[in-house]
């Protein structure tokens, strides 16, 4: 079945920092794919996604690209800040009728002032 | 839009008690899903409506749960004789659709414990 593998966190990082967090995912056809994030306190929350191949995904500094070469969704952003601290989850839907998602267990950033 | 609401946040209730939870999608919206969060992990599907009907269930469902939508609006979930392993984050989320229309939105929540 489809399956989604993130790395495990937590990553700590200072202010100002580059961010990268690695993607992979396993999937048949061609899956949309999907970064969430999770505040603290808070509901997840759809940071951005992309929906074919070579698409790139852009949010609020964020940025990831749809590899399917290398079956990949990295989130990268150049600066992060110390309210980018948070829950990250990456996750696909395979653009059946369903359309339900499936999350990789997620890594939780750390920004440091 | 007041963005989806789940009832109760919380919830505590003794092994073997039956709970329910409900989910209270954006208004206009057609897809409901329910997902499953245990912690430190990503949440897990579990099943999902287009408006009243239940397309889908996952194997995580077992014959304990049952989820309804009646007149496609609201959404509840039972859980019955609850187990421990029941203990976990219960999320809602709804879309407008399919394809380009199925962002989903997701609730706060309800947190269940089961002692």
């Amino acid at each position: 079945g489809d399956s989604v593998t993130q790395m495990e966190g937590p990553v700590t990082l200072s202010e100002e920092a580059f961010l990268t967090i690695n993607c992979t995912y396993t999937a048949t056809g061609y899956p949309s794919l999907f970064w969430y994030v999770q505040y603290p306190g808070e509901g997840l929350q759809l940071l951005l996604k992309a929906t074919k191949a070579d698409d790139k995904g852009s949010n609020k500094g964020f940025e990831a690209t749809y590899r399917k070469e290398t079956t990949s969704f990295h989130l990268e952003k150049g600066s992060v800040q110390v309210s980018d601290s948070a829950v990250y989850f990456c996750a696909l839907s395979p653009n059946n009728a369903g359309n339900m998602l499936t999350f990789g267990g997620g890594t939780r950033l750390m920004v440091k002032p | 839009d007041t963005g989806v609401s789940q009832n109760p946040r919380h919830k505590i209730t003794k092994r073997g008690q039956n709970v329910t939870f409900r989910c209270d999608p954006i208004s206009e919206h057609n897809r409901l899903y329910w997902y499953r969060q245990t912690l430190g992990q990503g949440p897990e599907f579990l099943t999902y409506f287009q408006n009243e009907a239940q397309l889908e269930k996952s194997r995580l469902l077992s014959d304990r749960f049952s989820a309804e939508r009646p007149k496609g609006s609201f959404s509840t979930l039972e859980i019955q004789r609850t187990e421990q392993g029941d203990s976990a984050m219960y999320l809602c989320a709804s879309s407008r659709g399919a394809g380009d229309y199925n962002e989903q939105f997701f609730g706060p929540g309800t947190r269940l414990t089961v002692l």
